[in-house]
């Protein structure tokens, strides 16, 4: 099992503000690193998959960075809206399987 | 598309009883993996499979068995309902290879009483 690591475990934002949260992984031997949306009484979803050191990806109003030398990638939601309330999973790949993360809960205020 | 159908989405039962999560997709995936949820937990793999005829213990795979006799279908048994596997649970499938997203299935809420 990858120990991969989320901070902060919750936060909550007023709408129409920024905010970001983290991921860590091993750096040794990186493969991928997975992002999930998971909204209450929904299944995960997801957002991206990150391969290469450097990466920036984005959908919407979310982004991601990564940094595979030192083992964590940023989760960036800009001017946050009442629908981006969810848990945010981040995993990174272990053999054949995923190893997850116990997510960042985001919860936004109107 | 269907994508991962998961069924039952509700059951409750008995302490001792058995049964099977089913759960099937239509996307010729061969990866295919069972979660549970557990409260402030996350995600925690149970069984896993990289094709038909292939299946490997996760993280938590104790009291539950699986098989993969096609591409399509995964399903989860439970033998002796323990009230310890209260708990919603997930099948997802993703292509072959980890750096390619897994789908998952709307999810079973299974309650044990």
């Amino acid at each position: 099992i990858l120990n991969v690591e989320q901070s902060p475990q919750s936060l909550h934002v007023q709408e129409g503000d920024s905010t970001n949260f983290t991921c860590s992984f091993p750096s040794s031997n990186f493969y991928a690193l997975h992002w999930y949306r998971w909204e209450t009484a929904k299944s995960p979803e997801a957002l991206f998959v990150m391969t290469l050191n450097g990466d920036e990806k984005k959908k919407g109003r979310i982004s991601a960075t990564l940094n595979t030398k030192e083992g964590y990638s940023y989760l960036y939601i800009k001017g946050s809206q009442p629908e981006d309330s969810a848990t945010y999973l981040c995993a990174s790949p272990n053999d054949y399987k995923l190893s997850f993360g116990a997510g960042t809960t985001v919860t936004v205020r109107a | 598309n269907a994508g991962v159908t998961q069924t039952p989405k509700f059951r409750i039962l008995k302490i001792g009883q058995s049964m099977t999560l089913q759960c099937t997709q239509d996307m010729n995936h061969n990866y295919m993996y069972w979660y549970r949820q557990d409260p402030g937990m996350g995600l925690k793999l149970i069984y896993y499979s990289v094709g038909a005829g292939i299946t490997d213990k996760g993280e938590v795979p104790n009291g539950y068995n699986v098989s993969r006799s096609t591409t399509e279908d995964f399903p989860l048994r439970l033998e002796l309902a323990a009230p310890s596997q209260t708990s919603v649970y997930f099948c997802a499938s993703s292509p072959r290879g980890v750096n390619q997203p897994q789908h998952f299935g709307d999810g079973t809420r299974l309650s044990i009483l």
